[in-house]
């Protein structure tokens, strides 16, 4: 597609409960990244994904969290047993290649997660 | 590993004046720099961008940024603020192809900024 799509944009579940997330990249693009954005946080890195490679999960803040990429296209991101310091907008970028994001990410508008 | 830090949490300044946003990276070598600009409402944009030559980086908007090896810094400077400026603008680092954590980019915690009329 032309942008980075998310879904849904708002999310309010209660906790305990399971979320997914969900992120389109544009089209072409071989990478793909899952950030966090809370407030007064800045974007906490979570997950990234090149192509068939293993993917970075370096930043999952636990077991909790997962995320798939099928077919080296869309891209799932999973939350277990929300908790209340879950709540956050979850951003998915996309970049043409992983190199240090030199080709520049393409962000998308985010999904904001509320746990009640 | 690499980090970022932008030691202002909010920046306030006259339409019209001249503003400079800090960042300090930490890194062995030279990173790939980047400045971010979030609007209220809006996805991150890519300002501009440093991975080597000239140390002066022109981006969209207006802005530019230089790359101060001996600082370890990376500070986003525009000569004359407009009110659609204000947004909040994060700087971010990535690494070099050799590097074992290529691939992603580390942002700072970043500077909101507020234009007075």
């Amino acid at each position: 597609g032309a942008g980075v799509s998310q879904s849904p944009s708002n999310k309010v579940t209660e906790k305990g409960k399971d979320v997914e997330l969900r992120c389109d990249p544009i089209s072409g693009h071989t990478a793909l990244y899952w950030y966090r954005q809370s407030l007064g946080q800045g974007l906490e890195f979570l997950i990234y994904f090149q192509g068939n490679s293993a993917p970075d999960k370096s930043g999952l803040p636990s077991d909790r969290f997962s995320a798939e990429r099928t077919g080296g296209s869309v891209s799932t991101l999973t939350i277990q047993r929300t908790q209340q310091e879950d709540s956050a907008v979850y951003l998915c970028a996309s970049s043409l290649r992983a190199i240090g994001g030199i080709d520049g990410y393409t962000f998308g508008s985010g999904t904001r997660l509320t746990v009640v | 590993a690499q980090s970022v830090t932008q030691p202002d949490i909010h920046i306030t300044v006259s339409e019209g004046a001249s503003l400079e946003l800090r960042c300090n990276y930490s890194y062995g070598a030279t990173p790939y720099l980047f400045w971010y600009v979030q609007s209220p409402g809006q996805g991150l944009q890519l300002l501009l961008k440093y991975f080597s030559g000239d140390t002066l980086v022109q981006g969209i908007k207006g802005f530019e940024a230089e790359f101060k090896r001996s600082q370890s810094s990376f500070n986003l400077r525009k000569p004359s603020v407009h009110w659609s400026d204000a947004a909040e603008y994060f700087c971010a680092v990535g690494t070099p192809p050799s590097s074992s954590n290529t691939g992603k980019l580390i942002f700072g915690q970043g500077t909101t900024l507020q234009v007075k009329p």
